[in-house]
């Protein structure tokens, strides 16, 4: 059973165009929220995260929404770039265990 | 810095044989560590974790289990390897102090069942 819900499974944008991905979840206990990249062959990396006391965090051209009454949150991508074409995926932790969404692969197109 | 190994990097075994995958952390004390699989294109499924020596909690009961001789060292093994072993198998770690810490993941090991 999926704790977070993912969407889309898969997005194509061109160059300099905004990639969106969203995740939902029901599971109130989930007090962390990181969002994670993954290249082909590698593991995924920790790219951005968010506490559900905080609305919005910008770290450059990645971008979390937060709702916490809506229970969703997303990743917006400015100005997207061939190379942020990856596998990306939201997370939820409770405790110490982290709860995937299902992955986004986002094709960046020149 | 911190870093996490993981070995070996792709691994071919027969159905029946035996498995050990090793992960180990350096830069860091009392790490918590987490072992998952991630099945071809999908997301990532825990399959055990633990916060400290000797201490192994288990996600999916499965032909899987773990061990944590040393503190920066998991080892993830089977006795006899089945078919749907296969995967994409990841070690992570986060601190071991504070609950709202990130995980960070090693590169993965790709195993093949024959």
């Amino acid at each position: 059973q999926q704790q977070v819900k993912q969407s889309p499974q898969s997005l194509i944008v061109q160059k300099g165009g905004i990639s969106i991905i969203n995740c939902a979840y029901e599971n109130t206990a989930f007090d962390y929220f990181p969002w994670y990249q993954q290249f082909p062959g590698k593991g995924p990396a920790l790219l951005i995260a968010i506490r559900p006391d905080v609305s919005e965090k910008k770290e450059g051209r990645f971008t979390i929404s937060f709702n916490k009454s809506a229970k969703q949150f997303s990743l917006h991508i400015m100005d997207s770039q061939p190379g942020d074409s990856a596998t990306y995926f939201c997370a939820a932790t409770n405790d110490y265990k982290l709860s995937f969404g299902a992955g986004t692969t986002v094709t960046v197109r020149a | 810095s911190q870093t996490i190994h993981q070995w070996p990097a792709t691994l071919v075994q027969p159905v029946g044989s035996p498995l050990s995958l090793e992960c180990t952390v350096e830069g860091t004390s009392n790490p918590n560590l987490y072992w998952y699989r991630q099945a071809a294109g999908r997301g990532l499924q825990l399959l055990f974790y633990s916060v400290g020596i000797g201490q192994i909690s288990s996600e999916v009961p499965q032909n899987l289990s773990a061990s944590r001789p040393q503190d920066r060292q998991f080892i993830l093994s089977s006795k006899k390897l089945l078919l749907s072993d296969s995967g994409f198998y990841l070690c992570a770690w986060s601190p071991g102090t504070g609950l709202l810490q990130p995980q960070h993941f090693g590169d993965g090991t790709r195993l093949s069942i024959l």
